[in-house]
């Protein structure tokens, strides 16, 4: 089993629908959690990010922290097709390597 | 702020064959990471440099190395290169004084290995 685990996809949602984007993790000494949009053909670039439990709210982004379920979440309201790219969860522990763990990631198509 | 810069952007080499790929750091950007991204594996982590020492190493054959310079710039190498290590490498940074994973990513060297 992979530390962070993630649906790949493809998800495909029409234009306007709330789109829900999910990671579970086994590791609880995870405290910092990170949300990554990817377009093709670039790098990564983070989009939200949250400390230990709780919600993070950024526009049409909301970021969900369940550390008690080890379970993360995106949610993307009023979805657009410039939306349409891979979301990469990761995250870190407070302490030791400075290194985050990342999911594969799960590509969003936002049809019009 | 400038990003940070990847070269080269797109490369083809054969079977056996070395590249080095260069990475320029955001302005006060310490840290430098190295990614191996595939359709299959997902972003894979190669190696950290802060303050040109290795800090951190993933699980990758010796084949695969790096160094930083002291402007903080950083090289990776692959030498006798195989199929499998056609891939996105990316280069990613850090200034953050606490571990909390904030990285900024350059746009990768997309390796094609024939």
């Amino acid at each position: 089993q992979k530390e962070v685990e993630q649906d790949p996809g493809p998800l495909s949602v029409p234009e306007g629908a709330i789109v829900s984007l999910n990671c579970t993790y086994s590791n609880s000494a995870f405290q910092y959690f990170m949300w990554y949009r990817q377009y093709s053909r670039k790098g990564p670039e983070l989009l939200m990010y949250t400390y230990s439990s709780g919600n993070k709210e950024d526009g049409r982004f909301t970021a969900q922290v369940d550390k008690s379920s080890k379970y993360i979440s995106l949610f993307i309201r009023d979805s657009q097709p410039s939306d349409s790219a891979t979301y990469l969860c990761a995250m870190t522990t407070s302490g030791g390597s400075y290194i985050p763990t990342f999911g594969r990631g799960t590509s969003l198509i936002v049809h019009p | 702020k400038a990003g940070v810069t990847q070269t080269p952007r797109y490369l083809i080499k054969t079977r056996g064959q070395q590249v080095t790929l260069s990475c320029s750091p955001i302005s006060g950007h310490r840290s430098v990471s190295w990614y191996q991204q595939t359709p299959g594996q997902g972003l894979q982590f190669l190696f950290e440099y802060f303050s040109e020492t290795q800090r951190n190493k993933g699980n990758f054959p010796g084949r695969f190395s790096g160094r930083q310079f002291s402007n903080s710039r950083s090289e990776m190498n692959v030498s006798t290169l195989e199929l499998g290590d056609s891939a996105l490498y990316l280069c990613a940074t850090s200034g953050a004084a606490l571990n909390t994973g904030e990285l900024f990513f350059g746009e990768g060297s997309r390796l094609t290995v024939l």
